[in-house]
């Protein structure tokens, strides 16, 4: 059974920081991964998507990179801003036994991040 | 387009009331996702729906009842719901996989309806 967990739970930053999220898979067996951004209260809004055969992507001042092998992905985010704040969750689209056409994602539990002023 | 539209973004109910939630996309996607999402909780999926048929059905109780009249639209309808069913209901679309993995696309998430059953 597919796992993800995202490390850590919570980050509190001083605006202008660079920072890292984590999020590691326990199967390697995924189509792609996708990071979200959540406002509270509020849906979800997709920052990137990284195909299974991709290493990276990049988006303005988000980058994501994908190790199927070593089931990780990362989020950077430079120089961080207060508008930042949200959590922060990503997802995994496995393959699918069967060739079921649908997909399902798997979730992490999320990052909530705070950028201070 | 890129978005799913879903109404009524707020929504207060009681536990006899009848209710339908909806969701719309116009992006060609022909796989849609309801998705209930409690505080602090990632989002759990409860039906998918794939070419406007039911594919997953995540053992959801029958007072929620799925409905997909088009390609384009999705309906969540509610009865005799409990307040243990407050929540924020997510819809999501994407294009279904091809059998062997081919196209591999992202979901759209919409912006949600919070449900409170008082």
């Amino acid at each position: 059974k597919q796992e993800v967990t995202q490390i850590p739970a919570a980050l509190s930053v001083p605006e202008g920081e660079n920072l890292v999220l984590n999020c590691s898979f326990t199967d390697s067996a995924i189509y792609n991964l996708q990071w979200f951004r959540q406002d509270p209260g509020k849906g979800l809004t997709s920052l990137l998507l990284i195909q299974s055969s991709q290493r990276e992507q990049t988006s303005g001042r988000l980058n994501a990179s994908l190790d199927k092998s070593s089931g990780r992905s990362t989020l950077y985010i430079a120089a961080s801003q207060p508008g930042d704040s949200a959590t922060y969750l990503c997802a995994v689209r496995p393959q699918n036994a069967g060739g079921t056409s649908y997909g399902k994602l798997t979730f992490g539990q999320g990052t909530i991040l705070t950028v201070h002023p | 387009d890129t978005e799913v539209t879903q109404t009524p973004k707020h929504l207060v109910m009681g536990m006899t009331n009848k209710k339908s939630l909806k969701c719309e996309q116009h992006m060609g996607h022909r796989a849609m996702y309801w998705y209930k999402q409690k505080a602090k909780k990632p989002p759990e999926l409860m039906f998918v729906y794939s070419y406007e048929k039911l594919s997953i059905n995540e053992s959801v109780p029958s007072r929620f009842s799925p409905e997909c009249p088009n390609s384009s639209l999705l309906n969540l309808h509610l009865h005799a719901l409990q307040p243990e069913d407050s929540a924020l209901y997510l819809c999501a679309s994407s294009q279904p996989m091809g059998l062997r993995g081919e196209g591999s696309y992202g979901y759209t998430f919409g912006s949600g309806t919070r449900l409170t059953v008082v």
